[in-house]
Parts: structure tokens; sequence; C-alpha cells
């Protein structure tokens, strides 16, 4: 049981390159995220998956596109890197239980750094 | 618009004392979640606790309570006993009922525990 799995761990990219960040999860869950971190402003949500098929901008979705391959799978693209895209990103994922909180579990983090 | 607050960008503890790292929120729907986040220099993002806001009592796990004052609309969580592991950014985070997927984040609160 991984968890949350995130691929790849760091990446440098010139800008105007695309990527695409891999997320995967094997909890079962139906929920999944994307994150950003920048220093000084917290986690902020991009885009995020409420089940399969299914996808939702979240805070600040601009430059970026998702989808949800499967019930496992979520990625990030950046179809055109900029260096305001500088960050690290975090995938994760929610089940829904009889558990009050159904808190999110979080993948390790891309360490993304655009030129 | 829901709001989290962490107005202390750093805190310092002894080891074995108690500490206290603030949170304030702003909300207009009287159901919501809130959610404490560890984040070790390694950078993964660990549940800690969580506060349902009609849960009658703070909530508590292991060394860790939530101090949840509705009216004055904070949840400050508590370490007691601090350990040198205990050293980390600590998010607080709050999920409004009526959008369970999405997540506020606050800034963060870089706890230093010192021998």
């Amino acid at each position: 049981n991984a968890g949350v799995t995130q691929t790849p761990k760091f990446q440098v990219l010139k800008t105007g390159q695309s990527m695409t960040l891999q997320c995967a999860q094997d909890m079962n869950h139906n929920s999944m995220y994307w994150y950003r971190q920048d220093p000084g402003m917290g986690l902020r949500l991009i885009y995020y998956s409420a089940s399969e098929g299914t996808t939702d901008k979240g805070e600040v979705p601009n430059g970026y596109n998702v989808s949800r391959l499967n019930k496992r799978e979520f990625s990030l693209r950046l179809e055109s890197a900029a260096p305001s895209q500088t960050s690290v990103y975090f995938c994760a994922s929610r089940g829904r239980t009889q558990s009050s909180y159904n808190e999110q579990f979080f993948g390790p983090g891309t360490r993304l750094t655009v030129l | 618009a829901q709001k989290i607050t962490q107005t202390q960008p750093g805190m310092f503890v002894q080891e074995k004392e108690a500490v206290t790292l603030d949170c304030t929120y702003d909300t207009s729907d009287p159901s919501y979640g809130l959610f404490w986040y560890k984040q070790p220099s390694s950078g993964e993002m660990i549940f800690l606790i969580y506060q349902g806001s009609y849960d009658q009592q703070n909530a508590t796990e292991g060394r860790y309570s939530l101090n949840f004052q509705k009216a004055r609309k904070s949840a400050n969580l508590v370490i007691s006993a601090s350990q040198l592991g205990d050293s980390a950014m600590y998010f607080c985070a709050m999920r409004e009922a009526y959008n369970t997927d999405k997540l506020i984040f606050g800034t963060g609160t870089r706890l230093q525990v010192f021998p």
C-alpha cells in the first residue's frame, strides 16, 4: 500500500516547455487534488476531481490542465511553462467513509523549477 | 469567502514544554471542519487532528489537542511535551460542508524545538 505517489520528484524546465506531472493512489479514493505550494503562501488548490470522469477548477487553475485518467490516476499538465509556475506541487486524495473528517492524504511532492 | 489566518510565521519552544499555534478562520457556513497538518523538512504533509464545527468537545490525538473557540472563530493547536521531532511547518486548513472537496490552507507556522 504505497498511498499517494507522484512522479517525477524533481524537474527543471525552460520557459515554454510542456510537461505532465503524474499522480496515482492505491487507496480506492474517489477524490483527487492538485495543489501548489509557494514560500509564504501555504497550499493553494489548482484543480480537483470529485470522482472519475469529473474535474473542477480550484483557486489557481490558469496555465494548467488536468486529466482524471481512471479512479487511480490524476495528472497535471503544464502546456507552456512559465517562471511563475516554479513551485512545489502536491497531489492528494480523499476517500468517503463514515468517518466525519475523511482527511486528505498527500503525495511526497514534485519540486518544479522553470528557468 | 472562507479564509484561514495563521499570524505566527515562526515559534520557538524548549523541549518538553507545551506550545500553542494560532489559527483563526472566517466562514459563513455553519457546518465546517478544521484540520491541522504537519510538514517536516522532508516535505510531506502529515494529517494531525480534526475538529468539526458541531463537535461538542475539543479534539485530542495523543500529544496534540485543538483549542476550539467557536465564538472567536479560532482553532489553535496545542502540542504538549514538545519533542525535537516536532520541529516542522504546521498548517491549519478549513473545509466548508457545502463543498466538501475543497480545503483552504493558512500560510503556516514554522515551529522550532530546541533542547
